[in-house]
C-alpha cells in the first residue's frame, strides 16, 4: 500500500538553484496538498490543489510554484532557492473536502 | 496569527498512566478537528477527529473531547505505552463538504509526548 509517495527523500541546494519535489497518490484521491513543517511552528500549508486542473494558494506560497500534473500527480517547485526555504516538505492528499489527509513520508531541504 | 495553538511543547508521563493533550483554537467557524501523531522521519498519520456536533469521539485508547464554548479539546490517551511517544498535532478545518473543494487544515505547533517504562 503505496499511499502518498514523494521524492527526493533528501536534498542539498545552494542558494539560487532551483528544484522540483515530486509527488504521486495511488489513492483516486480528488484533493492533494503541500505543507511545510518547521521546528515549533507546526505544519504550514504552502499550495493545494482540491481538484485535479485547480491549484490554489496557502499560508506560506512566496518563492514557489505548483503543478497538478494529473490526478495522481503534484509537484512542488522552487526556482531560486534560499536558506529560508530549508525544512521538511510534506505531500498530502484527501477524498475531498471535509476528509482526513494523509500525508507522505516527508522530503528534507537544506538550502545553503 | 496563531488560529490552532498548542501550548505545551512537551509532555512526559509514565506507561500506563493517562496522557492528556490539549489544542486551543480562535476560529470559531472550525467545525472539524483532528489529531495527527508523528514518528521522527516519517510523515504524520492521523490518529482520531472529531466533528463540531459532537462533544467526544472515542477509538479505542484514544478518546478526543470537544469544548466549542471554551475552543479547546483534548486528546487523551489510556493506558499511555512508550509506543506512543511521538509528536502530537492538532488540526482544525473550516466547513467544506465537497468533493472538490479540497480539505484545508491549519495545524498547532505539536506536543512531543515520552511515555516512560
Amino acid at each position: 500500500n503505496a499511499g502518498v509517495t514523494q521524492t527526493p527523500k533528501f536534498q542539498v541546494l545552494k542558494t539560487g538553484q532551483s528544484m522540483t519535489l515530486q509527488c504521486a497518490q495511488d489513492m483516486n484521491h480528488n484533493s492533494m496538498y503541500w505543507y511545510r513543517q518547521d521546528p515549533g511552528m507546526g505544519l504550514r500549508l504552502i499550495y493545494y490543489s482540491a481538484s485535479e486542473g485547480t491549484t490554489d494558494k496557502g499560508e506560506v506560497p512566496n518563492g514557489y510554484n505548483v503543478s497538478r500534473l494529473n490526478k495522481r500527480e503534484f509537484s512542488l517547485r522552487l526556482e531560486s532557492a534560499a536558506p529560508s526555504q530549508t525544512s521538511v516538505y510534506f505531500c498530502a492528499s484527501s477524498l475531498g473536502g471535509g476528509n482526513t489527509i494523509y500525508f507522505g513520508e516527508g522530503s528534507w531541504l537544506t538550502v545553503v | 496569527d496563531q488560529q490552532v495553538k498548542q501550548n505545551s511543547p512537551s509532555l512526559s508521563v509514565q506507561e500506563g498512566r493517562i496522557s492528556i493533550l490539549n489544542c486551543d483554537y480562535t476560529n470559531s467557524m472550525f467545525d472539524y478537528f483532528l489529531w495527527y501523531k508523528k514518528y521522527p522521519a516519517e510523515g504524520p498519520t492521523f490518529l482520531i477527529s472529531i466533528s463540531s456536533i459532537k462533544d467526544k469521539n472515542e477509538d479505542g485508547r484514544f478518546t478526543v473531547f470537544l469544548n466549542k464554548s471554551a475552543k479547546h479539546l483534548s486528546l487523551h490517551i489510556v493506558p499511555s505505552q512508550p509506543g506512543d511517544s511521538a509528536v502530537y498535532f492538532c488540526a482544525a478545518s473550516r466547513p467544506s463538504r465537497a468533493e472538490t473543494s479540497g480539505s484545508r487544515l491549519t495545524f498547532g505547533e505539536g506536543t512531543q509526548l515520552t511515555v516512560n517504562p
